[in-house]
């Protein structure tokens, strides 16, 4: 079973940040947490990945809380080619997707 | 630098007839994973190869599903007889080593449609 929980669903109006939780509160101390989007008919695209800094890159911010429990995944300024279902998955090995949180941008 | 590339795309076969899928992965990549995505849920590993060995098939249904890798790049997926059941996107990936938290690389998928 996936590690995390994140909402089913959010809307976010272009051109503002999009910001994703996810609650991991049972992630041990050796777990990455990575990000991954699914865009219609394509295949899962990796986003970023942290384990305790919060991390950026051309993509995204992952923002880590102190305990490790949560994270965010912030796309600072959305754009509708950003909306697509985004994974949160925690992991030391295998990778076990969950639903995700389906993001729509809004024009 | 060449994504993983899988084919075909789409396919359609009727109940009870085979179905192989194709996969190339990123050049370099050591490690190789075919993943099963039914519709609405997140992509399930079938199987893992690390090179021509394969290290994680405990996933994989061995009565009608068989996969290999023989020179380990390619690698092929088939499903012989395929059942309703089976429509679905098959997903290839691949990462450079495969330990820990190697970071993975999909292909578009193959989406099959059995009749």
């Amino acid at each position: 079973d996936a590690k995390t929980t994140q909402p089913t669903s959010m809307d976010c109006a272009e051109g503002r940040a999009a910001n994703l939780p996810c609650n991991h509160s049972t992630i041990s101390g050796n777990e990455y947490v990575y990000w991954y989007r699914q865009i219609h008919s394509q295949g899962p695209q990796y986003i970023i990945h942290g384990l305790k800094n919060n991390e950026t890159n051309e993509m995204a911010s992952l923002i880590i809380t102190e305990d490790r429990k949560s994270s965010t995944l912030i796309l600072p300024h959305a754009t509708l080619r950003d909306t697509a279902v985004y994974y949160c998955i925690v992991r030391d090995d295998k990778i076990i997707f969950g639903k995700g949180t389906r993001l729509h941008i809004l024009p | 630098e060449a994504g993983v590339v899988q084919s075909p795309r789409y396919k359609i076969i009727e109940k009870k007839q085979p179905v192989a899928f194709w996969c190339n992965p990123i050049s370099g990549h050591n490690t190789l994973y075919w993943y099963l995505q039914n519709l609405g849920q997140g992509p399930e590993l079938l199987i893992r190869y690390e090179n021509e060995e394969a290290v994680d098939d405990s996933q994989l249904p061995k009565d009608r599903f068989s996969a290999e890798r023989l020179k380990g790049v390619d690698s092929t997926l088939k499903i012989q007889p395929a059942e309703l059941g089976d429509s679905a996107v098959y997903l290839c990936a691949s990462s450079r080593f495969g330990q820990g938290t190697d970071t993975q690389y999909f292909g578009p998928g193959t989406r099959l449609t059995v009749l």
